[in-house]
Order: C-alpha cells, then sequence, then structure tokens
C-alpha cells in the first residue's frame, strides 16, 4: 500500500525566511512519481513539480527547490525567500506507473504555510 | 496547454436532491479521469476512477449508488450525488490523464458542494 506522510500541519514564517517542506512516502513499487502541488485559499490545485522516482537530481525553480533522496523516501521541498503569496497549502502525492494506476494520487495531509509580512 | 474544464464551481442545494458535476477535458482525449473529495481543512482522497465506456472503479468506502459516475465520451466524466445530505458538502475535484504513456495529469478547478 502506498502513503505519504507531511508531519507538519502548518508552518508560520516571516517574509523573506525560507521554509522546507517535509515528505516521507512508502511504496511498495520500484517506479513511481513523486508530485508537489500548491492549493491556495480559492482552492484549485496549482501544480509544482513531478519527479520520476529514476531521477535523484535535485531541481531548483526559482525561489522553489526539491531534495529528492530516495534512499530515505523523501522528498521535500524549500521556498527560498519566501512572500506572502506563498501562503497556501501545500501536498506532496504519489502515484505508481503501471498503467491502470497511473494518475491515482495518493496525497499527503497537507502543510499549511503561512507567511506574514 | 491541456486543460480540465469543471463545472459548477460552486453549487448549494437542499438536502435530498440530488446534483451533478462535469469534468470535461478540453483539448485532449482523456480515456481515464479521477474524482477525488476534500473536507475542510483535510487531504484530498480519491473517490473513485472514471473509465470512458466502463463502470466506475470506486474507492473502499465510496457508495457507488449515491456517487454515480458516468464516462460516456473521451472527453466528458460527471459526477452525480444522489439524495444530498449535508454530510456531503465538500470539495469535489476532479483530474485526467492524457492516453499516452506517463503523459501530464491535469485537475480541475474543483466543486465546492453544500447541502442545506
Amino acid at each position: 500500500a502506498q502513503k505519504v506522510t507531511q508531519a507538519q500541519t502548518e508552518i508560520s514564517v516571516v517574509e523573506k525566511e525560507d521554509v522546507t517542506l517535509d515528505c516521507v512516502y512508502e511504496t511498495r513499487d520500484t517506479t513511481y512519481y513523486l508530485f508537489w502541488y500548491k492549493q491556495p485559499p480559492s482552492g484549485e490545485l496549482v501544480f509544482l513539480i513531478r519527479r520520476n522516482s529514476f531521477d535523484e537530481q535535485n531541481e531548483i525553480s526559482g525561489r522553489y527547490s526539491w531534495n529528492f533522496q530516495k534512499s530515505t523516501s523523501s522528498f521535500n521541498f524549500t521556498i527560498t525567500a519566501s512572500q506572502v503569496v506563498d501562503s497556501a497549502v501545500y501536498f506532496c502525492a504519489l502515484s505508481d506507473l503501471t498503467t491502470d494506476s497511473w494518475g491515482k494520487l495518493q496525497f499527503g495531509a497537507g502543510t499549511q504555510v503561512v507567511v506574514t509580512p | 496547454g491541456a486543460v480540465v474544464s469543471q463545472h459548477p464551481s460552486r453549487v448549494i442545494c437542499k438536502s435530498g436532491t440530488s446534483v451533478k458535476i462535469e469534468c470535461r477535458s478540453l483539448d485532449f482525449q482523456a480515456t481515464t479521469m479521477f474524482w477525488y473529495r476534500q473536507f475542510p481543512k483535510q487531504s484530498l482522497m480519491l473517490m473513485a476512477t472514471s473509465n470512458e465506456g466502463s463502470k466506475a472503479t470506486y474507492e473502499q468506502g465510496v457508495e457507488k449508488d449515491k456517487f454515480l459516475i458516468n464516462h460516456a465520451s473521451l472527453t466528458l466524466s460527471t459526477l452525480t450525488v444522489t439524495s444530498a445530505h449535508p454530510e456531503d458538502s465538500s470539495f469535489y475535484i476532479c483530474s485526467a490523464r492524457e492516453d499516452r504513456a506517463r503523459s501530464p495529469l491535469h485537475f480541475g478547478n474543483g466543486t465546492r458542494l453544500t447541502v442545506t
């Protein structure tokens, strides 16, 4: 069975501080995708990243960066120099790559990020 | 880019009535779509997998007679909440995958259902 754990329920930071969101996953599959989504108060899911289990390279996109460590089953997300617009709930998710299951996401509980001016 | 349109974005209905939510892929074919439910301050939970031309596959604990899913074409899946009750009030969101291996996933903007 798959499981995604986001242990941090809420993180509050002051603008310009860095914030790191933890994600630990469990799966029996050898190939899978990991995702991060942002959910602002309006509710829609904003796609941030998709990472294949074969690709352990860290990635940076603007103020966002991701650290994927297969050895510890973690896929952590860092926002550098946070801004008020970063306030949202962030979800980590997992999907295996079998034909029938691809796209079926197992979401973590989510982490509420609050950035104050 | 590919877009999934979900309607309505908000709906309020009276207890005992039925509500239909549409999820439409606008510029790609989606043999498979997924329906999720999100209660306030909780995560998204998969309700069912919608397959074009066949019966939906429901997750454990989801009542298939209450949440009717129809995927009659390659671009449209509908979720009907039948005999809605206040406890069905939730945020419902669909996603669609393109019909090619490891294709992107596309989410609709969600439907906020309030049952009074």
